[in-house]
């Protein structure tokens, strides 16, 4: 069975430059997550999806970031432009119905460096 | 707020003892609490839920209200425990939607 794949799996960028992540869920999965881990912090959510639509956005951190979701399939999360603070790993879910706390599968995470 | 705190970034036993990995949280009425683990290379992925009160590779992880604690424990560690784990949570005020997670506890079985 296909898991919920991101890529890529590393990204080291200079400060000021962007980046585009992308995350293909299960198939079949209405709702996506993303979550990101900032270094020794916790994971935080970022956002949540249902097919092509924003349904929380709440944890987006600020208009540097921006996630798509065309045609309900993958998603993107792209970080323009990219500052230090930014550097962490990059989490993404997917799930039939929408409770990530026991329906979700997560990806193995994009670990994002930026210099 | 809701905060999730995991004290320990980073613990070793060695095969066979005891582990205890600690989660306290914070949070206004009944959430509900997970363990998440993270092994290497792999996806991260729901160890156990308080509410199923079930035994998972050896993993039991009890809710203490009055200590507001859900501690992962296991009694004999195993060089395949060797992951990241995460305690998070989850409620009406977060949303069953959206999981809050501490920081995360890197457990290391050494051999």
């Amino acid at each position: 069975e296909a898991g919920v794949t991101q890529f890529p799996s590393h990204s080291v960028i200079e400060k000021g430059q962007t980046v585009t992540l992308r995350c293909d869920p299960i198939s079949g999965h209405d709702n996506l997550y993303w979550y990101r881990r900032v270094m020794g912090k916790e994971i935080k959510f970022l956002l949540h999806f249902v097919k092509e639509s924003k349904q929380d956005e709440s944890g987006m951190p600020n208009n540097r970031f921006l996630a798509e979701r065309t045609g309900g399939t993958y998603s993107t999360l792209k970080v323009q432009p990219a500052e230090l603070e930014d550097s962490g790993v990059y989490f993404c879910a997917s799930s039939q119905v929408p409770r990530v706390n026991t329906e979700a599968f997560f990806g193995q995470g994009t670990r994002l460096t930026v210099v | 707020a809701q905060r999730v705190t995991q004290p320990e970034k980073l613990l070793s036993v060695f095969k066979g003892a005891p582990v205890e990995l600690k989660c306290n949280y914070s949070y206004s009425g009944s959430p509900e609490l997970f363990w998440y683990v993270q092994y290497s290379r792999q996806r991260l992925q729901l160890l156990l839920r308080h509410i199923s009160r079930e035994s998972i590779k050896g993993f039991t992880a009890d809710l203490n209200k009055g200590e507001t604690s859900f501690h992962l424990k296991k009694p004999f560690a195993q060089e395949e425990d060797s992951a990241m784990y995460y305690c998070a949570l989850s409620g009406p005020l977060t949303g069953a939607n959206n999981l809050f997670f501490g920081t995360g506890t890197r457990l290391t079985v050494i051999p």
